[in-house]
């Protein structure tokens, strides 16, 4: 059973603060990662994709990607209220499937004035 | 640039009847994806064309559901005799496949209510 797992919160940091996300998954053949953000009753929207090791950055998003460790974060700096929303994880696996998401339950970001 | 588009955006029906949900996806994008949320879960993965053929099932996709994509072009999903746990947000994504890549975009979604 392959799976992704994040705590899914609530996670509440103070407005200009550094907010941090993590995700683990299960299985080592799995390639490529991506955070989307989720707004209560809306659709799932890409933030961030990664798939090597290391960081990857685009403005106030970092994406951080360890195989070794199975783990992937995303690092939002200087947050603010409109960043308050579900932040999804999820995981695309070969070797049989073509390219479906694996979700994890997603984390709960409040971003407090 | 259009991004992908879902018909209806709400749906509610009563148990026993039958839906059909649309998507059109980006235009150039060949691979198209279904998938349904419930409240609190991530999304969990139904099925996948690629152009127009239908190349996995989600052990989720009972014999109820069916999907299209004639032609390669936009999907339909239908669901018969509706049950109250049908009830969710159906989503469509669609990607381009290319070099390994596998960014997919959402639609807004289609949410189903069972009454």
């Amino acid at each position: 059973q392959k799976e992704v797992e994040q705590n899914s919160g609530p996670l509440s940091v103070p407005e200009g603060a550094i907010a941090s996300l993590n995700c683990t998954y299960s299985d080592r053949g799995s390639q490529s990662f991506f955070w989307y953000r989720q707004y209560s009753g809306k659709s799932p929207e890409l933030i961030m994709s990664i798939y090597s090791n290391g960081d990857k950055e685009d403005g106030r998003f970092t994406a951080q990607l360890n195989k070794a460790s199975q783990y992937v974060s995303l690092l939002i700096r200087d947050s603010q209220p409109s960043d308050s929303a579900t932040y999804l994880c999820a995981v695309v696996y070969y070797g049989g499937s073509q390219g479906n998401l694996i979700f994890g339950k997603g984390t709960k970001l409040s971003v407090k004035p | 640039d259009t991004g992908v588009s879902q018909d209806p955006r709400h749906k509610i029906t009563k148990r026993g009847q039958n839906v059909t949900f649309r998507c059109d996806p980006i235009s150039e994008h060949n691979r198209l994806y279904w998938y349904r949320q419930t409240l609190g879960q991530g999304p969990e993965f139904l099925t996948y064309f690629q152009n127009e053929a239908q190349l996995e099932k989600s052990r989720l996709l009972s014999d109820r559901f069916s999907a299209e994509r004639p032609k390669g072009s936009f999907s339909t999903l239908e669901i018969q005799r509706t049950e109250q746990g049908d009830s969710a947000m159906y989503l469509c994504a669609s990607s381009l496949a290319s070099a390994g890549l596998y960014e997919q975009y959402f639609g807004p979604g289609t949410r189903l209510t069972v009454t």
